[in-house]
C-alpha cells in the first residue's frame, strides 16, 4: 500500500517553543491531509483537514494560530506547534487519501510524539 | 456518517482466530465498512473494508450481515503482533472527508 511518512517520529521541546512536524506522501499525490491528535488512552481526534494550495479547515476548538497547517505541495503538509505547552503534549499523526478512485482507504503516518517540557 | 458500536476489549489466544464484532445498524447504502488498527505508540494501518459482499486479504477477513447491520472482522490466526485497538469506521463512498474513529476494540493475544 501507499505510504505516509511522518518526521520526527518524537520530539521534546522546551515551554513556549514551536516544533514542526512534517507528513508526506511518498508515492502519491494528495490533495488531501487530515491532521490527529491523541491523547494517552483515547481514540484519534480530528484537528484538521489540510488541503494543498488553500487555507486548512480547523475543527471547532482547535487554535488555528496556535496549530498552523501549510500544504504548499501535493506530497507534503506541515504542522506547526507554536508557543508549545506542556498540555499539548500528545501524539499527532497525519493521514492522507489518494485522489484516484473514490473508495480508496487512507494512509497513515508512523505518528509524532511530542513532549513539552 | 454511521455511528459504530464495538467491545471495548476482546481476548485470543495466540494462533486462534480472533472475530471482531462490530454494530452499524445505522448504515446507508452507499456506506462502505473500514476496519483498521493501531498498535500502541504508531499510526493506524489499514486492514480491509467492504460494501456489502464478504472480503477476504492476506490479514483478515470481512464479513458483513446480509441487512449490513453489522459485521465481523476475522484474524484466522492471531499472533502477539496482533495484539491492537481495531476500529470498525463506516463511511460514504466517494467522501473525501475525514475519518471518524470510535473507541475501538482493544484486541489482546495471549500467549
Amino acid at each position: 500500500g501507499a505510504v505516509v511518512s511522518q518526521h520526527p517520529s518524537w520530539v521534546i521541546c522546551k515551554s513556549g517553543t514551536s516544533v514542526k512536524i512534517e507528513c508526506r506522501s511518498l508515492d502519491f499525490q494528495a490533495t488531501t491531509m487530515f491532521w490527529y491528535r491523541q491523547f494517552p488512552k483515547q481514540s484519534l481526534m480530528l484537528m484538521a483537514t489540510s488541503n494543498e494550495g488553500s487555507k486548512a479547515t480547523y475543527e471547532q476548538g482547535v487554535e488555528k494560530d496556535k496549530f498552523l497547517i501549510n500544504h504548499a505541495s501535493l506530497t507534503l503538509s506541515t504542522l506547526t506547534v507554536t508557543s508549545a505547552h506542556p498540555e499539548d503534549s500528545s501524539f499527532y499523526i497525519c493521514s492522507a487519501r489518494s485522489p484516484e478512485g473514490s473508495n480508496t482507504e487512507a494512509f497513515f503516518g508512523q505518528g509524532t510524539r511530542l513532549t513539552v517540557v | 456518517d454511521a455511528k459504530t458500536t464495538q467491545p471495548p476489549s476482546m481476548d485470543c489466544a495466540e494462533g486462534r482466530a480472533a472475530n471482531l464484532p462490530c454494530n452499524h445498524s445505522t448504515i446507508s447504502g452507499n456506506e462502505y465498512v473500514y476496519w483498521y488498527r493501531q498498535i500502541h505508540s504508531q499510526g493506524p494501518q489499514y486492514i480491509i473494508h467492504g460494501l456489502k459482499n464478504n472480503e477476504t486479504n492476506e490479514m483478515a477477513s470481512l464479513i458483513i450481515t446480509e441487512d449490513r447491520k453489522s459485521s465481523t472482522l476475522i484474524l484466522p490466526h492471531a499472533t502477539l503482533r496482533d495484539t491492537a485497538v481495531y476500529y470498525c469506521i463506516v463511511r460514504a463512498s466517494g467522501s473525501a472527508r475525514q475519518l471518524t474513529f470510535g473507541s475501538g476494540t482493544q484486541l489482546t493475544v495471549l500467549p
